[in-house]
């Protein structure tokens, strides 16, 4: 079976930092762009960061820039989101996702729930 | 950076009913590579339709989509009542990717 599962949120304070994880099973992740969405409670859905398989092309959206770090082990199959200096606006579901270009993403995790409060 | 608009913000329609979705970009969306997204309570989001048009693998054909440009639009020509729920409109021809704020179609 294709899927996603996320792993590593939880609760921080402002400031802190998480690493989530998103392993990949029924396919082989190198092959396609992954990305990380978030979605604030109650609200829409947020583009955060991408990253490309074997030209480790990477980007993210200005609100993060800076302060997150994505990366991959294609050895475990596996993407990672590195979250440090958080703020409480960062409080969110965090999703990974494959996207099929160009199709869009047609595979998504369940979500992590990563709150940051004091 | 592109901003998509849905419009309405909420509709409400019955079972057998037809549903209009529309979904309007700031800039042309490049090569028509807008997506549409459901989304049901504590789930994510679920493909339908990419590229404008082209439904997504296991959709009902009562889902469609249209557009070019500026414009688009998702039609549910026969509501289920499993089709209640948020749909998000996705462009993905300019980085960022960008969102609309969504679409809450619930049952009237």
């Amino acid at each position: 079976e294709v899927q996603l599962v996320e792993s590593g949120g939880g609760l921080v304070q402002p400031g802190g930092s998480l690493r989530l994880s998103c392993a990949a099973s029924g396919f082989t992740s190198s092959n396609y762009w992954m990305h990380w969405v978030r979605q604030a409670p109650g609200k829409g859905l947020v583009w955060v960061s991408r990253i490309k398989s074997y030209v480790s092309t990477i980007s993210y959206a200005d609100s993060v820039k800076g302060r997150f770090t994505i990366s991959r082990d294609d050895a475990k199959n596996t993407l990672y989101l590195q979250m440090n200096s958080l703020r409480v606006e960062d409080t969110a579901v965090y999703y990974c996702a494959r996207f099929d270009w160009p199709y869009g993403y047609d595979i998504w995790g369940q979500g992590t729930m990563v709150t940051v409060s004091s | 950076e592109i901003v998509l608009t849905q419009s309405p913000g909420t509709l409400s329609l019955s079972p057998g009913e037809r549903a209009t979705l529309s979904c309007r970009a700031s800039q042309i969306v490049t090569s028509s590579y807008l997506a549409w997204y459901q989304q049901k309570p504590g789930q994510a989001p679920r493909l339908l339709i990419s590229a404008a048009s082209s439904r997504a693998t296991g959709i009902p054909d009562r889902f469609s989509g249209s557009g070019s440009g500026t414009d688009f639009t998702l039609t549910i020509s026969r509501l289920e009542p499993e089709d209640f729920a948020v749909y998000y409109c996705q462009q993905y021809g300019s980085s960022p990717y960008t969102f609309g704020q969504g679409t809450n179609l619930e049952i009237k």
